[in-house]
């Protein structure tokens, strides 16, 4: 079955302790992206990548990292976690491609992070 | 993109047809129409898009006006799991990474 997974599912950490969440396609998608979903702001997105070794900013990159050393994973790393990134994210793919077809959206479920 | 306008929030009899309008006065020629919708804190899923023509596969139906300055989603038999907030998005289909801007939606309420 074509998916998107992330892991974990819910997270509870304190502040300043480094985390990552993992993100995998199945589907041999070229781009990959991060949001982060709050209350009244929408969707925002963190990092995304075109391709593998090619990522770049999207909206609110601060105090995250990520790395697309393979096609389908690209995890999110908070190094030193704090509370202002409590939220609740979602991994993204697309083929990306020129056509409208290949440029929809797949998302993973979720990972609802809770920074104390 | 475009900027969309959808109501805040529509109800719908379980087994009727639910019509969700979206409007895009702006759009131009090379932007699609998008539809997204999210059940509560789950992963938005796509549903359809179309460029002028209408669409239609085994989710839902997409009517977009002549001029193109607003659609509608049609769910044909809503059922109480179509209860989800849903986006009506316009962007180009090439070339661009810029995230998907999902606006405030609308909730769509399936009552029994």
């Amino acid at each position: 079955e074509a998916q998107v997974t992330q892991n974990p599912r819910y997270l509870i950490t304190v502040t300043g302790k480094k985390l990552t969440v993992t993100c995998s396609q199945n589907m041999n998608h070229e781009y990959m992206s991060w949001y982060r979903q709050d209350p009244g702001l929408g969707l925002r997105q963190i990092y995304y990548s075109m391709n593998v070794e090619v990522t770049d900013k999207g909206d609110v990159p601060e105090g995250y990292k990520v790395s697309r050393k393979e096609k389908r994973n690209f995890p999110l790393i908070l190094e030193s976690p704090s509370p202002n990134q409590t939220s609740l994210y979602f991994c993204a793919s697309s083929l990306f491609a020129g056509e409208a077809a290949k440029n929809i959206q797949y998302f993973g479920a979720g990972t609802r992070l809770s920074v104390l | 993109d475009a900027k969309t306008t959808q109501p805040p929030s529509m109800d719908c009899a379980e087994g009727r047809a639910a019509n969700l309008p979206c409007n895009h006065s702006t759009i131009s020629g090379n932007e699609y129409v998008y539809w997204y919708r999210q059940i509560h804190s789950q992963g938005p899923q796509y549903i359809i898009h179309g460029l002028k023509n209408n669409e239609t596969n085994e989710m839902a139906s997409l009517i977009i006006t002549e001029d193109r300055k607003s659609s509608t989603l049609i769910l044909p038999h809503a059922t109480l799991r179509d209860t989800a907030v849903y986006y009506c998005i316009v962007r180009i289909s090439s070339g661009s990474a810029r995230q998907l801007t999902f606006g405030s939606g609308t909730q769509l309420t399936v009552l029994p």
